[in-house]
């Protein structure tokens, strides 16, 4: 229940293509969906996070949509650029957890010229 | 955004030998730190919760008496490998939390024992 399920694994896009990243959670209780970007040797980012009160999220290229319903939420990468090439990992916590993120598995983007 | 960092970004160390890895937040104070540690193309695993001035609360499979966590000031957790191994050989990043909530990462330490 602690789960988060983050697909796909891998993802390929051509430079000025939309990337889509998608994960989905069990545990009703998680109240907030960050993502991250890291890149190879380095600590995660934080890029854009949501709360359950909102469908949608956008910032610059970067927008999260969110179902509530469907307990799934996915990252859209508007004109995907190879510097995004990096993993992009989802996450959710418990705002009475103090933060403690509990991650997805990671997708590995890499953006074609 | 406010920064956090670790040291050593990298080491290597003869196996049995212990390694400590420090974790300080430079502009802010934090209650709250977190250790994760990330292998190679996977994602990262929580390890422990580090609060200031208390014991660490551990996850589940990880070992204490491996894995020494201390966070003696609002600013900085040290994680201790004890007699460390190859298998213990991962990424290891640390997070804090700033009393706006927000949580921000480190740049992570690589430990590779020998």
């Amino acid at each position: 229940q602690q789960q988060v399920k983050q697909s796909p694994q891998s993802l390929i896009v051509q430079k000025g293509g939309i990337s889509i990243i998608n994960c989905a959670y069990e545990n009703t209780a998680f109240d907030y969906f960050p993502w991250y970007q890291q890149f190879p040797g380095k600590g995660p980012a934080l890029l854009i996070a949501i709360r359950p009160d909102v469908s949608e999220k956008k910032e610059g290229r970067f927008t999260i949509s969110f179902n509530k319903s469907a307990k799934q939420f996915s990252l859209h990468i508007m004109d995907s650029q190879p510097g995004d090439s990096a993993t992009y990992f989802c996450a959710a916590s418990m705002n009475n957890q103090g933060g403690k993120l509990i991650f997805g598995q990671g997708t590995e983007l890499s953006v074609k010229p | 955004g406010a920064v956090v960092s670790q040291h050593p970004s990298w080491v290597i160390c003869k196996s049995g030998t212990s390694v400590k890895i420090e974790c300080r937040s430079l502009d802010f104070q934090a209650t709250t730190m977190f250790w994760y540690r990330q292998f190679p193309k996977q994602s990262l695993m929580l390890m422990a919760t580090s609060n200031e001035g208390s014991k660490a609360t551990y996850e589940q499979g990880v070992e204490k008496d491996k894995f020494l966590i201390n966070h003696a000031s609002l600013t900085l957790s040290t994680l201790t490998v004890t007699s460390a191994h190859p298998e213990d050989s991962s990424f290891y990043i640390c997070s804090a939390v700033k009393d706006t909530g927000e949580l921000f990462f480190g740049e992570g330490s690589r430990l590779t024992v020998l």
